[in-house]
Formats: structure tokens, C-alpha cells, sequence
């Protein structure tokens, strides 16, 4: 079953405005990853954020995470054509990863 | 280096026919997953392997899947007697394992059940 739950499904921006992506979860986590589809290349890690932290960045992507709302955000800034594909938060715990269903986000030129 | 590569790329079959697919993860990762995804879909964990320790099967959706990893590396995910609903992209992933481990993922395999 899903744990994770993306907001919005789909979103469509022109490029270079930013992108903002919500994940909210239901229980416990050691960690929160995002992971980014696309048809060229797959399904790739973007960025692992702790439980125990609330901000981390990495290059244009910030992510946050709130563990009392249970709920992350994935923010793209100055979006790019190329950052058009879906974007998934992971819940870890343990060993396991649990997904949420995906944001497609689409960067118009 | 290498990534995780999967065979073959797609795969058609027919109903109640069985399928092999084969995954060879990234040397000296200790953890191979397999993951399920319908299309516009999530992923679905089906099994989990760390090193040498008993497989998590728990996430196998019937007894017609089963997994096995030889020499703690490559590994094979059987699906017997195909239906039509087992049509998804299956995807491989490897990582260090553990609580904080990020996951390496293969190009997957298309399955089709005609």
C-alpha cells in the first residue's frame, strides 16, 4: 500500500518560474527521499532528507520536512525543460522504501 | 562505474506462460530490491534481499512470485502462470542497505500479458 501521498498530481509551469511539490505520509519514518522519472533516464535519487532535519539543499532543489504534519515539500527553482518528468517522495523505514503515486510536472518553454 | 542493469528490456507474453526476469545490481551493494509499477502509479515493494540474511517477501503479491539472488548478486524474479493484471514495468534497485540507504535503480523491465 501506498504511504506517501504527492500534491498536486500535475502541475504545468513555464520555464524558469519555481516548482513546488508537497508529500504528505502516514507514519514513522527514519528518512524521506525524493526521486525524479523521466523516460530518459529513468527513475533517479535526488536528495535524502533525516528525520531528524528539516531543510536540506542541493543545488536548485530544496526540500523541507516537517515530521509533526507528517508532510515534506520539494521546491525546483529557475525550472528548466529538462527538469520535465514525475517526482516521487519515498518514506524509509528500516530498510524499506514506501512511494507515493508521483507528481507529473511539466515545464513549458 | 556500472549502474543496475535489468533483462530483457520488455517482455511479451501470453496469459499463463512463466517469465524470468534478471537484474544485476551494482558491484559490492550488499541490497537488492524489487519494485512493481502500473502505469501513472507509484512504486510497489515485492521482495528485499541484504546480503545473506533470509529475503522480505512480504510485499510478493501471490504465491506465483518468487525471487532468488545467487552469490549475492545477480538475481531473478519469476513470475509463473502470467496473468494479465502481472503487466507493469518492474523495476531493480541496489543500494548499501540500511536505514538511511539510497536506492540505485535499473532501467526496469516492460512486462506485457497478452
Amino acid at each position: 500500500s501506498q504511504q506517501g501521498e504527492e500534491d498536486p498530481q500535475a502541475l504545468s509551469i513555464q520555464e524558469g518560474e519555481n516548482a513546488t511539490m508537497n508529500c504528505s505520509y502516514k507514519t514513522s519514518i527514519n528518512n524521506l527521499q525524493w526521486y525524479r522519472q523521466n523516460s530518459g533516464r529513468g527513475l533517479v535519487h535526488l536528495i535524502l532528507i533525516r528525520s531528524n532535519e528539516r531543510e536540506k539543499h542541493s543545488g536548485r532543489l530544496r526540500v523541507t520536512l516537517d515530521t509533526s504534519k507528517k508532510s515534506s515539500s520539494l521546491l525546483i527553482t529557475a525550472s528548466r525543460a529538462a527538469d520535465t518528468a514525475s517526482y516521487f517522495c519515498a518514506t524509509g523505514r528500516n530498510y524499506q522504501l514506501i512511494w507515493g503515486a508521483g507528481t507529473k510536472l511539466i515545464i513549458k518553454p | 562505474g556500472a549502474g543496475v542493469s535489468q533483462s530483457p528490456s520488455n517482455k511479451v507474453t501470453e496469459k499463463g506462460k512463466d517469465v524470468e526476469l534478471r537484474c544485476d545490481p551494482i558491484s559490492g551493494h550488499t541490497a537488492l530490491y524489487w519494485y512493481r509499477q502500473s502505469l501513472g502509479q507509484g512504486l510497489e515493494f515485492l521482495i528485499y534481499f541484504q546480503g545473506n540474511s533470509a529475503p522480505d517477501k512480504s510485499g510478493l503479491p501471490s504465491d506465483r512470485f518468487s525471487a532468488e539472488r545467487t552469490g549475492g548478486s545477480v538475481s531473478t524474479l519469476t513470475i509463473q502462470r502470467t496473468q494479465q493484471e502481472d503487466s507493469a514495468v518492474y523495476l531493480c534497485a541496489s543500494g548499501d542497505g540500511g536505514p538511511q540507504d539510497t536506492q540505485y535503480f535499473g532501467p526496469g523491465t516492460r512486462l506485457t500479458v497478452l
